[in-house]
């Protein structure tokens, strides 16, 4: 079974970092690209970030860049998102998902981040 | 940018109505735009992508058409499980976005 299961969410401090996990079986991980999206409490959904199947490229939304740092770890099967200078705005459920020629399919069950003092 | 603009943001529809979600996009996007399902504490999951393709597993009562810059998700007989939001995502250029959701709820 294709499966995405995301770790490391959790409560910090303005100011403060974490680092997500996601972590991929059932397919082989390191032909697909990965992304990271996001839904605050209550509103919609947020593209984050891509990696290349390789990490050779990234990409990421403006409103993270400098912050985040996404990574890969094909031997592990392991996708990270790695948030430093978090904000209340970064107060989220963060979803991992798998990107084959743009199709998001599947995503992970979510890890939920609260930046709180 | 690319603005994806989705309406209705919300509509009330009974079992067995047909129902139509539009998606524009704030410059021609080919048919690089997928629509997702997103159940209330539950991962989004995918309908539809290239506008008007599915895979297995998607009922057919769900359908995509349109391309460039006008987009629609057609439901044609709701059913019970089809109550959910419903969200837009261009993947034309980066970064990618999402339409603003349309949250379908019974009448």
């Amino acid at each position: 079974e294709v499966q995405l299961v995301e770790s490391g969410g959790g409560i910090v401090q303005p100011g403060g970092s974490l680092r997500l996990s996601c972590a991929a079986s059932g397919f082989t991980f390191s032909s697909y690209w990965m992304h990271w999206v996001r839904q605050a409490p209550g509103e919609g959904l947020v593209w984050v970030s891509r990696i290349h199947s390789d990490g050779s490229s990234t990409k990421y939304a403006d409103s993270v860049k400098g912050r985040f740092t996404i990574s890969r770890d094909n031997a592990k099967n392991t996708l990270y998102l790695q948030m430093s200078s978090l904000r209340a705005e970064d107060t989220a459920v963060y979803y991992c998902a798998r990107d084959y020629r743009g199709e998001l399919d599947p995503w992970g069950q979510g890890t939920l981040v609260i930046v709180s003092s | 940018d690319i603005q994806m603009t989705q309406s209705p943001s919300s509509l009330s529809a009974s079992v067995g109505d047909r129902v139509t979600i539009t998606c524009r996009a704030s410059q021609g996007i080919r048919n690089d735009l997928g629509w997702y399902q997103q159940k209330p504490g539950k991962a989004p999951k995918r309908l539809i992508y290239a506008a008007s393709s599915f895979q297995s597993g998607v009922p057919s009562r769900f359908s995509g058409s349109g391309s460039g810059t006008d987009f629609t998700l057609t439901i044609s007989s709701l059913q019970p499980e089809d109550f959910a939001t419903y969200y837009c995502l261009q993947y034309d250029s980066y970064p990618w976005t999402f339409g603003q959701g349309t949250k379908v709820e019974i009448k």
